[in-house]
């Protein structure tokens, strides 16, 4: 699987948009790009995955660059249980593949 | 509730004795994950399951550790002769054959005295 960098930490007032970043310049072409999310002391939360186009469901966002080097994963309006750490993966679909998860991006959602 | 559940959600040992835990999939799903997570590093994979075979072991994965998945439903996680470094969360995930989203439970975390 391709590494994936993000940022350690963001802040975002709450009923903003969230953006997060992450990159992954090295992604194979029938590699997705996964977004997962904890909230403390619970198990990661699946929340949204793509290949090249953009997708969005009831959770988020998720744009992916054309050259696929990149992606940005927008929480449209960030509420205080937003506050998590986010981890963006890439990964083959349909393959049995682990998840490699890497540190992720602590969000904090402040008032 | 259809998700992944895992139990126990807590478990404090001391250190030697053997501990066993649980997780039940999503109905149908025929894939089953162990993972391990320590403080403030993302989770770790340990071993997968597809039906009841065995199919990938972490180097993670020492003689210690044990997982069967006997009749391809739930699963169950044994710790031999525990030791403080096994102190973390535990944490298990399935998925189908279809889409293979990975899908959580809420973690098991371990406590060894």
């Amino acid at each position: 699987d391709a590494k994936t960098t993000q940022p350690p930490s963001m802040d975002c007032a709450e009923g903003r948009a969230a953006n997060l970043p992450c990159n992954h310049s090295t992604i194979s072409g029938n590699e997705y790009v996964y977004w997962y999310r904890q909230i403390h002391s619970q198990g990661p939360q699946y929340i949204i995955h793509g290949l090249k186009n953009n997708e969005t469901n009831e959770m988020a966002s998720l744009i992916i660059t054309e050259d696929r080097k990149s992606s940005t994963l927008i929480l449209p309006h960030a509420t205080l249980r937003d506050t998590a750490v986010y981890y963006c993966i890439v990964r083959l679909r349909l393959g049995t593949d682990k998840l490699i998860f890497g540190t992720g991006t602590r969000l904090q959602v402040f008032p | 509730d259809t998700g992944v559940s895992q139990n126990p959600r807590h478990k404090i040992t001391k250190r030697g004795q053997n501990v066993t835990f649980r997780c039940d999939p999503i109905s149908e799903h025929n894939r089953l994950y162990w993972y391990r997570q320590t403080l403030g590093q993302g989770p770790e994979f340990l071993t997968y399951f597809q039906n009841e075979a065995q199919l990938e072991k972490s180097r993670l994965l020492s003689d210690r550790f044990s997982a069967e998945r006997p009749k391809g439903s739930f699963s169950t996680l044994e710790i031999q002769r525990t030791e403080q470094g096994d102190s973390a969360m535990y944490l298990c995930a399935s998925s189908d054959g279809t889409s293979n989203t990975q899908y959580f439970g809420p973690g098991t975390r371990l406590t060894v005295l």
